[in-house]
């Protein structure tokens, strides 16, 4: 099976652009969640779609949103971009039955903001 | 109480040693704890995944002790390699049946194998 594929991998944005990021998950996952990983504050869990419908969301502003598609693909999409939202942006999908713990990653995307 | 504390920061271990990362939680209703290994430039890889029901799971060279009483669990690398070298991070969830797989991880801990 293909991985979780995420698109753009790279990205410079000038403050106040917004940005939209793309993930592909593992064929047959219906849930993908979205995580930031920044030097100072890590591995930080974003939001969680399963089925189209946001199921979990973190502690992050409004200007950070998500979307699920019926083929399972996501975006997550940030408006009024700031410095501080310079950081790798993770996808990850996992499976049903016993395997529905088992999240795993795609590359991520690097956005840099100027 | 959703925090995962993670230490070393940072470990070097000769090649054929053991490396040990450990990994503390305060959440009793956490009920799936992976490890993730990350490359420069990579997303993490899943390496290895316990739950509260079992001490202790063993995959290859890799090991997760688990201590439920103490609120701990570890990560064991047996044999280390230089190719092990690499970022790894402890991870906790509350799954709530399979309701959610929100992960929270460790601070990571940055791992030198010296040939």
């Amino acid at each position: 099976k293909a991985g979780v594929t995420q698109t753009p991998r790279y990205l410079i944005k000038t403050r106040g652009q917004q940005v939209t990021l793309s993930c592909s998950p593992i064929s047959g996952h219906r849930s993908v969640s979205w995580y930031q990983q920044t030097p100072g504050q890590g591995l930080q869990f974003l939001f969680e779609y399963f089925s189209e419908t946001q199921r979990n969301k973190g502690n992050f502003p409004g200007r950070f949103s998500g979307r699920q598609f019926s083929n399972s693909r996501s975006e997550m999409n940030v408006s009024t971009l700031e410095l501080g939202d310079s950081a790798l942006y993770l996808c990850a999908s996992s499976g049903e039955g016993r395997a529905y713990n088992e999240q795993f990653f795609g590359p991520g995307t690097r956005l840099t903001v100027l | 109480q959703q925090q995962v504390k993670q230490s070393p920061q940072s470990l070097i271990v000769q090649k054929g040693g053991i490396s040990i990362i450990n990994c503390a939680y305060e959440n009793t209703a956490f009920d799936y704890f992976p490890w993730y290994q990350q490359f420069p430039g990579k997303g993490p890889a899943l390496l290895i995944a316990i739950r509260p029901d079992v001490s202790e799971k063993k995959e290859g060279r890799f090991t997760i002790s688990f201590n439920k009483s103490a609120k701990q669990f570890s990560l064991h690398i047996m044999d280390s390699q230089p190719g092990d070298s690499a970022t790894y991070f402890c991870a906790a969830s509350i799954s709530l049946g399979g309701a959610t797989n929100k992960l929270i991880f460790g601070t990571g801990t940055l791992l030198a194998v010296q040939p």
